[in-house]
């Protein structure tokens, strides 16, 4: 079965630094990959979606990229701030195609300090 | 104006009681999930709808039986409560046929004591 894995359960940075988190998955290859912001809560809130042919998406502070061959997605917050703090998830779609499926991962807590 | 609402916020209950959580979504989307998500804040699905039809089921107890009045609406009821149901239940929904962001509601804390 898919497994979807984020490089570690909490992250800690220091304020202006860059933030890189990490989602690696086996078996079945997405045709896109998405990313979102959980505060605690609250619900997931979407941040960006990458295609398979796309190698990488800007959205202001944000970069993510998107490795095919590695079956991996990196996620990059620049000049980081206490705010960001949050969990952030990685998410694929699985078949049935047609009907979006999305499956996440396990997520890494972010914790920005000042 | 929220997007996607669920109701209610808590739900503290004794076991083998039967409750139900509603959702409802005003942005016009066709599809709509229930996950869950645990103590370990893993956010696992459990079911999807497309235009009030059954897609996804994802191996959830009988007990678990979601219902879809209208594209709009899907709520959850659960029969014979368990302690291991309590977790937080998120609705969520999305333009049909895939490649595109959730919208998710608040969630829905569930305590079985």
């Amino acid at each position: 079965s898919q497994k979807i894995e984020q490089n570690s359960e909490a992250l800690n940075i220091q304020e202006g630094k860059t933030a890189t988190l990490t989602c690696n998955y086996t078996n079945y290859s997405p045709a896109y990959l998405q990313w979102y912001r959980q505060d605690p809560g609250r619900g997931p809130v979407f941040l960006l979606l990458i295609r398979e042919n796309e190698k990488e998406k800007r959205k202001e502070r944000l970069k993510v990229t998107f490795d095919t061959t590695l079956k991996q997605s990196l996620f990059h917050i620049t000049a980081s701030q206490p705010a960001d703090s949050a969990t952030y998830l990685c998410a694929l779609d699985l078949p049935p195609t047609g009907f979006q499926k999305l499956v996440f991962g396990t997520g890494t807590r972010l914790l920005v300090s000042p | 104006d929220t997007a996607v609402s669920q109701t209610p916020k808590y739900l503290v209950t004794q076991m083998g009681n039967d409750k139900s959580i509603k959702c409802e979504q005003n942005l016009g989307h066709d599809t709509m999930y229930w996950y869950k998500q645990d103590s370990k804040k893993f956010l696992k699905i459990m079911f999807s709808y497309n235009n009030k039809e059954l897609i996804i089921n994802e191996t959830v107890p009988n007990r678990f039986s979601p219902k879809s009045p209208d594209k709009a609406h899907l709520n959850l009821h659960i029969n014979s409560l368990e302690l291991g149901d309590s977790a937080v239940y998120f609705c969520a929904s999305a333009r049909a046929g895939g490649n595109t962001e959730a919208f998710f509601g608040q969630g829905t804390r569930l305590t079985v004591v």
